[in-house]
């Protein structure tokens, strides 16, 4: 499984985009990425999945260079509820585990 | 779509006793389901990975004699915690693969205090 990287904490203020990048050096062609989303004392939400360029949902996007050997978590116009850990994972498919890393927190600031 | 449910969502117990927790996969079918564990101020970790019908396979480290995994339907996977000791006392998390999308989602968790 190939080893994340991510920042341990950002801080935002309420309103802004909130860029959070990975870097995955080693990752394989069959591998995906996950973002989860962590509050304290709940299981981790499922934010979005990609495998390459780029993935759009509801409430993020996911961007994806054409090396992959990074990717980058955008939550747009944040607000105080979206203070909570955020984790990436790379997933190889068919093996089905993950590992999760310290994941960044990210503190919304009024 | 793709939820998790845990059940208890807590549970507090004395030390020498078992304690058994649920974890289900309330609109899909699930034929891998995870379990997880988390310290305060940690991440999770891994402790085992449950197929429907077959024997769990441990992480190192984990002992399969005390954390006893069953999964015995494509909804249904449980923990039990055979003589509970204090040190056990963690967050107890479960996931569950949604094949389509090689996704795992994850229940919200069991809070285990062993006095």
């Amino acid at each position: 499984l190939a080893k994340t990287t991510q920042p341990i904490s950002m801080d935002s203020y309420e309103g802004q985009e909130v860029n959070i990048t990975c870097s995955h050096n080693n990752i394989a062609t069959n591998d995906y990425i996950t973002w989860y989303q962590q509050f304290p004392s709940q299981g981790p939400r499922f934010i979005i999945q990609g495998y390459k360029t780029k993935v759009t949902n509801e409430v993020a996007s996911l961007f994806i260079p054409a090396d992959r050997k990074s990717s980058t978590l955008s939550l747009p116009r944040v607000s105080l509820s979206d203070t909570a850990v955020y984790y990436c994972l790379v997933g190889e498919a068919g093996s089905y585990q993950l590992t999760f890393g310290k994941g960044t927190k990210l503190s919304v600031i009024p | 779509g793709a939820v998790v449910s845990q059940h208890p969502s807590w549970v507090i117990c004395k030390s020498g006793t078992s304690v058994k927790i649920e974890c289900r996969s309330l609109d899909f079918q699930a034929t891998t389901m995870f379990w997880y564990r988390q310290f305060p101020k940690q991440s999770l970790m891994l402790m085992a990975t449950s197929n429907e019908g077959s024997k769990a396979t441990y992480e190192q480290g984990v002992e399969k004699d005390k954390f006893l995994i069953n999964h015995a339907s494509l909804t249904l996977s449980t923990l039990t915690v055979t003589s509970a000791h204090p040190e056990d006392s963690s967050f107890y998390i479960c996931s569950a693969r949604y094949s389509s999308t090689d996704t795992q989602y994850f229940g919200p968790g069991t809070r285990l205090t062993v006095l």
